[in-house]
Parts: C-alpha cells; structure tokens; sequence
C-alpha cells in the first residue's frame, strides 16, 4: 500500500526562480494539508484542501506562495520568486475525510533549498 | 499561539517507560488531545489521540487528568528506534493540526 508520496525530494533553486512541489496523497484520500518546517522547528501549517476546495488557506505566508488540487487528489503547491527564507522541508499529509478521528498521514517532505 | 507545554528535551534508558508531559489548560470542551513524532529526517507520525478517557493502542498509552489540564503519554518499553521528536497537539475533531516544538526524547542505551 502506497503511502503519501512527495516530489521530488529535493529541489535546489536560485533567489527568485519559480518553484513547484507535488503531493500524491493515498488513494481515496479527500483531505490534503501542506506544511512546511524550517530547521530545528516543528511543522508549520500552511493550507488545507477538503475534495478539490481550499477549507483553510490561513497559513499561506503572502501571495507567492499558492496551491491547487484540481481533482481532488494530487495536490500542487507553487512558490514564486523564490527567496532564501523560503528554504525548509515542505511536507504534505494526506487524511480519510477532515471529518475522521484525526489521523493525518504525512510525506516524507520535499527539501527546498534557495541560494 | 501554542496551546500546549512540553519539555524541551527528556532522556529515557532503553527498556524503560518514556512518560511524556503535556500542559494544556487552556482546552476547551470539543478539543481532543493528539500526539504525534517524527523521526530524524521523517514526516511526523500519528501515535494516539483522547479526548477525556484514557486510551491504549499497540504503539502507547495517552493520560488524560480529570480536569483536561494536562496529559502524559507513555511508552511502556522505550527502544533506541523510539528516539524523535514528540508532539503534543489539541484540536477540535475536524481542522488542521497546530504543532509547537515538542519534546525531543533520546532513548539510551
């Protein structure tokens, strides 16, 4: 059984290059989250797709960072003009419903190097 | 705005419970209690969850105190591979999950 699968695993990229990071969460998943953690800090939550909708999009830092998931499964998380703050391990965790007991099955992240 | 109170660091001997505190007094009713870890280089991973009952499963057991002011969570026999950063996380049954800075338990041989 295919867990949540996140690529690539790692992305190195220049001060104001464009960036994007795909989540294949596990099949029949309708729930989709995004983090993000940056060295020695806990995950810091980002968005959160319910089917094909964005529910919470609160944790998006500013405007050049966005996400899609257009049919409700693989999930597309697009940063532009990339800055060197924006280097962390972006994980994305996949649940049931976001109505289940609350058990989010995670990725094992994509690191995001900017130099 | 971290709604729990860990540790910053515990150690446990190998073979030995690993009892893990938890403050969150500030919980309200519909807030469940979660743990979660990660492993070095891992995504976190979902241990237990409770909302005022104790609760055991195959992994560890999670403490609730009567007041819901605070929680431990045990593992009854640390091993090496227990070493990670642990999660203590409340949230009402439907939403994202807040994490904070966890307790970063090495298990010693």
């Amino acid at each position: 059984g295919a867990g949540v699968s996140q690529t690539p695993s790692n992305k190195v990229t220049e001060k104001g290059k464009y960036v994007e990071l795909r989540c294949d969460p596990i099949s029949g998943h309708t729930a989709l989250y995004w983090y993000r953690q940056s060295l020695g800090q806990g995950p810091e939550f980002l968005i959160y797709f319910q089917g094909t909708g964005a529910a919470d999009d609160s944790g998006l830092p500013n405007d050049r960072f966005f996400a899609v998931r257009p049919e409700g499964s693989v999930s597309t998380l697009k940063i532009q003009r990339t800055e060197r703050g924006d280097s962390a391990v972006y994980l994305c965790a996949s649940s049931p419903t976001g109505r289940d007991t609350g058990e989010l099955f995670f990725g094992e992240g994509s690191r995001l190097t900017v130099l | 705005d971290a709604k729990t109170t860990q540790p910053t660091s515990m150690d446990c001997a190998e073979g030995r419970a690993a009892n893990l505190p938890c403050n969150h007094s500030t919980i309200s009713g519909n807030e469940y209690v979660y743990w979660y870890r990660q492993i070095h280089s891992q995504g976190p991973q979902y241990i237990i969850h409770g909302l005022k009952n104790n609760e055991t499963n195959e992994m560890a057991s999670l403490i609730i105190t009567e007041d819901r002011k605070s929680s431990t969570l045990i593992l009854p026999h640390a091993t090496l591979r227990d070493t990670a950063v642990y999660y203590c996380i409340v949230r009402p049954h439907t939403g994202k999950l807040i994490f904070g800075q966890g307790t970063t338990l090495q298990v010693k041989p």
